[in-house]
This record gives structure tokens, C-alpha cells and sequence, in this order.
């Protein structure tokens, strides 16, 4: 069984200090890890994935995020946030060799303040 | 990029009707599309796996009679919410995974679409 836990409902941060939006994964095999980010009112849009390659993984927008086996976490992290990060932010588990599934976290919202 | 559209994206209608939204893959085919559904504030879930020719696969406790897919075109896959009630008001998402890729590819999500039911 899959699952993943988003720790943070809501992260506040100012303009142009750093953003780290924590998840934690439970998988029985291998996992692919996603993270993805939604704008009000607005679809899923990828902002980068784990497939087994390299653990630290560079998505759009300056995201990051690095997958911990020890830690079973895949964090997201931006070293300088801009307003328009300000979104919903989803952190996805799925089998490595089967993405059909996709479990999804219960969300955090970040809130970015000038 | 892959592109998925999802029409209309906002819907108002009157409990007791039908709805249909589509799901369009616009520069790829998609053997498979995904249906989610969002309530406010809450994550995403699976509402049925739709195959291109085939029948969906509805994942439990969603009603397959409620809910009718068809996926007639690689590119076109439709959900109607048949005999609409103010609870199925909802916003819903779809997805699109590439043809050409397999199960570990990756899914290319829609706009959505805000359904809400008076």
C-alpha cells in the first residue's frame, strides 16, 4: 500500500526568503514521487517528479526537491519565493512502473507575503 | 508540452439534469484518461481510469450509473454526471497519460471543471 502525508496544511512565507514544503511517503515497492502545483481555480501542473534516477530533482520555477529513502521524504524546497509560488501545493506517490495510480497528499497551501 | 483542455470549465444546472464535460488531449493520444474529483479544500481522488474503445474502470464506491465515461477517441474522453443533485456539486479534473509511454508515464492534467448544482 501507498501513501503520503503532507505535514503542513499552510506555510506562510515572505517574498524572496526560502520555501520548504515537507512530505513524507509510505510505499511497499518502488516509488515514483510528484509534486505538483495548483492556482486557484486552475488544473494540475507538474512541477517535477521522481523516477529512480537521481534523488535530487530540479522541477520549473526554481523548485527542488530531494528524495530520502532513510527519511522516506521527497521535501520541496525554493531558495527565494516570489509572489506568484502562492498556490496549492500537492505532494503525489505512485508505483515506479505503474503512475495510473496516483496518490495524492492532502494539500498545503503557501502564502507568500511582500 | 502535452496539453490536456477540459470544456466548459464552469457549469451551473438545475438538480435533475445531465451534464457532459470533455477531456481533450490537444498534441498527443491518450489510450488512457483519469477522472478526479476535488471538494474545496480537500486532495484529489480517483474517480474511474477511462480506456480508449473499452469500458471504465470505476474505483470503489464511485457509481458507474451516476457517473458515464466514454472514451471514443484517442484524443476525447467525456464524463456526464447523469440526474444531477446539489452533492454532486464538485470541481472535476481530468488527466491524460501518452500513448506511447506505459504505465510509468507520466499523467497531464486539465484545467478542470467547476460543476455546481442548484
Amino acid at each position: 500500500a501507498q501513501s503520503v502525508t503532507q505535514l503542513d496544511s499552510h506555510v506562510s512565507v515572505s517574498e524572496g526568503t526560502p520555501v520548504l514544503l515537507r512530505c513524507n511517503y509510505s510505499s511497499s515497492y518502488s516509488p515514483s514521487l510528484f509534486w505538483y502545483v495548483q492556482h486557484p481555480n486552475k488544473g494540475l501542473q507538474l512541477l517535477l517528479k521522481y523516477t529512480s534516477a537521481a534523488t535530487l530533482v530540479k522541477g520549473i520555477n526554481g523548485f527542488e526537491a530531494e528524495f530520502k529513502k532513510s527519511e522516506t521524504s521527497f521535501h520541496l524546497t525554493k531558495p527565494s519565493a516570489h509572489m506568484s509560488d502562492a498556490a496549492e501545493y500537492f505532494c503525489v506517490v505512485s508505483l515506479s512502473y505503474n503512475t495510473d495510480k496516483l496518490i495524492f497528499g492532502t494539500g498545503t497551501r503557501l502564502q507568500v507575503f511582500p | 508540452g502535452a496539453v490536456v483542455s477540459q470544456h466548459p470549465s464552469r457549469v451551473i444546472c438545475k438538480s435533475g439534469t445531465s451534464v457532459k464535460i470533455e477531456c481533450r488531449s490537444l498534441d498527443f493520444q491518450a489510450t488512457t484518461m483519469f477522472w478526479y474529483r476535488q471538494f474545496p479544500k480537500q486532495s484529489l481522488m480517483l474517480m474511474a481510469t477511462s480506456n480508449e474503445g473499452s469500458k471504465a474502470t470505476y474505483e470503489q464506491g464511485v457509481e458507474k450509473d451516476k457517473f458515464l465515461i466514454n472514451h471514443a477517441s484517442l484524443t476525447l474522453s467525456t464524463l456526464t454526471v447523469t440526474s444531477a443533485h446539489p452533492e454532486d456539486s464538485s470541481f472535476y479534473i481530468c488527466s491524460a497519460r501518452v500513448s506511447s509511454g506505459g504505465p510509468g508515464e507520466t499523467q497531464y492534467f486539465g484545467p478542470g471543471t467547476r460543476l455546481l448544482v442548484l
